[in-house]
């Protein structure tokens, strides 16, 4: 079974300051990869996702991500982050053989944002 | 607006009580979950379905039931309501193709007394 482990529960970055979040997936072969974004009291957004071809997705908001099979990694990042970046992030897997099985998300990094 | 609409959005129950929550979507998406969403664990299934009639269980299934009867809406019904359930519930719907990533509800903050 698929899983995602998201290593950091907490990041705090200097507005301007570049960001990168990391994820790390569990998948016999290359799964469907995603980030969303989930502002305070909201539900969850689909930032981007990746399925196959260009390893370098772009996403809504001036996001990216890498897809890196040697390191079963898809790290998120921006360039230069806003003050309405702050939220939590949530990278999640899905498997490419079925389109009945469930996403697995990882437990989330949330990101603050400071002056 | 089409989209995933989850009422109530806050409701305090007692232990003991029951209630459903409300997930409807009008995208004509075929699959719906529940997932509910706890400080430090991230979002945990309760329970999918991938089409109306056709419901299964997610991670942490016990005290919840769900049931399809059309495409458009998936409620979650609280049995015998716990502290233990106290949380921030999300719907989410996706089209039944590999790779489609879900649409999600605004949530329902659930606390239970």
């Amino acid at each position: 079974a698929q899983s995602v482990t998201q290593p950091d529960i907490h990041i705090t970055v200097s507005e301007g300051a570049s960001l990168e979040l990391r994820c790390n997936y569990s998948y016999g072969a290359t799964p469907y990869l995603f980030w969303y974004v989930q502002s305070p009291g909201q539900g969850l957004q689909l930032l981007l996702k990746y399925f196959s071809g260009d390893t370098l997705v772009q996403g809504i908001k001036g996001f990216e991500a890498e897809f890196k099979r040697s390191q079963s990694s898809f790290n998120l990042r921006k360039p230069s982050v806003h003050w309405s970046d702050a939220a939590e992030y949530f990278c999640a897997v899905g498997d490419p053989t079925s389109g009945n099985t469930p996403l697995v998300f990882g437990k989330g990094t949330r990101l603050s944002v400071i002056a | 607006n089409a989209g995933v609409t989850q009422t109530p959005k806050f409701q305090v129950l007692k232990t003991g009580q029951s209630m459903t929550l409300q997930c409807a979507q009008d995208m004509n998406h075929e699959y719906m979950s529940w997932y509910r969403q706890d400080p430090g664990m991230g979002l945990r299934l309760i329970h999918y379905s991938v089409g109306a009639g056709i419901t299964d269980q997610g991670e942490v299934p016990n005290g919840y039931n769900v049931s399809r009867s059309t495409t458009e809406d998936f409620p979650l019904r609280l049995l015998s309501a716990a502290p233990s359930q106290t949380s921030v519930y999300f719907c989410a719907s996706r089209r039944a193709i590999s790779g489609e990533g879900y649409t999600f509800g605004s949530g329902t903050r659930l606390t239970v007394v």
